[in-house]
């Protein structure tokens, strides 16, 4: 059974640049999560989709947005990069609330 | 605002030994509790996961417990070997009802505690 599948790995992106992160779902799971994870703050929630409609929002810059296919893959783009968006993104799905998350490897993006 | 606090930061224990790792939440609330387990550079690995309704779940050398009356949750560790050595994350989910009542959630974290088991 294939777990969460993200791609990139690894992306080096130029401050000012935009960036696209893909994220496959397990199959079944129709609800994806994204998070951020930095030394100094943590993992925080950047946003939920479900059924190709954002659920809910974290408190991240409207520069942070994403979108859900009718697959139920997602992607998250980052536009206008800063130096501080430097972080491992990693997504989760589940198939609907009450059940656990499952998580993928992430994305390590830099920006320099 | 959902606030998760794990205890300790870091923990370094001789290989054999059994071993609690402490999570606190403030808002009761809660859908569920879910440990995960991350290794450097990599992502998340659930470990266990607790429904509300539920005052405990085992998985192995695995044990964790859940109290929403007193905010607390607790993972055991039995008889750790090095190869436990990782960051273990607690996350709460909380319900978040959108406007057409449907229930969404999200996790809210702890910061970790860092775990080595050393030989």
């Amino acid at each position: 059974k294939a777990g969460v599948t993200q791609t990139p790995r690894y992306l080096i992106k130029t401050r000012g640049q935009q960036v696209t992160l893909s994220c496959s779902p397990i199959s079944g799971h129709r609800s994806v999560s994204w998070y951020q994870q930095t030394p100094g703050q943590g993992l925080q929630f950047l946003f939920e989709y479900f059924s190709e409609t954002q659920r809910n929002k974290g408190n991240f810059p409207g520069r942070f947005s994403g979108r859900q296919f009718s697959n139920s893959r997602s992607e998250m783009n980052v536009s206008t990069l800063e130096l501080g968006d430097s972080a491992l993104y990693l997504c989760a799905s589940r198939r609907v609330l009450g059940y656990g998350y499952t998580f993928g490897s992430g994305t390590r993006l830099t920006v320099v | 605002k959902q606030e998760v606090t794990q205890i300790p930061a870091a923990l370094s224990v001789p290989e054999g030994e059994n071993l609690v790792l402490n999570c606190s939440f403030t808002d009761s609330a809660i859908y569920n509790l879910q440990w995960f387990r991350q290794d450097p550079g990599k992502g998340l690995t659930s470990l266990l996961l607790i429904q509300s309704s539920q005052r405990e779940q085992t998985s192995g050398r695995l044990n964790a417990s859940l109290d929403k009356s007193s905010g607390r949750s607790t993972l055991y560790i039995a008889a750790s070997q090095p190869g436990d050595s990782a960051t273990y994350l607690c996350a709460a989910t909380r319900p978040a009802a959108n406007a057409g009542g449907t229930s969404y959630g999200k996790l809210t974290f702890g910061q970790g505690t860092i775990l080595t088991v050393h030989p």
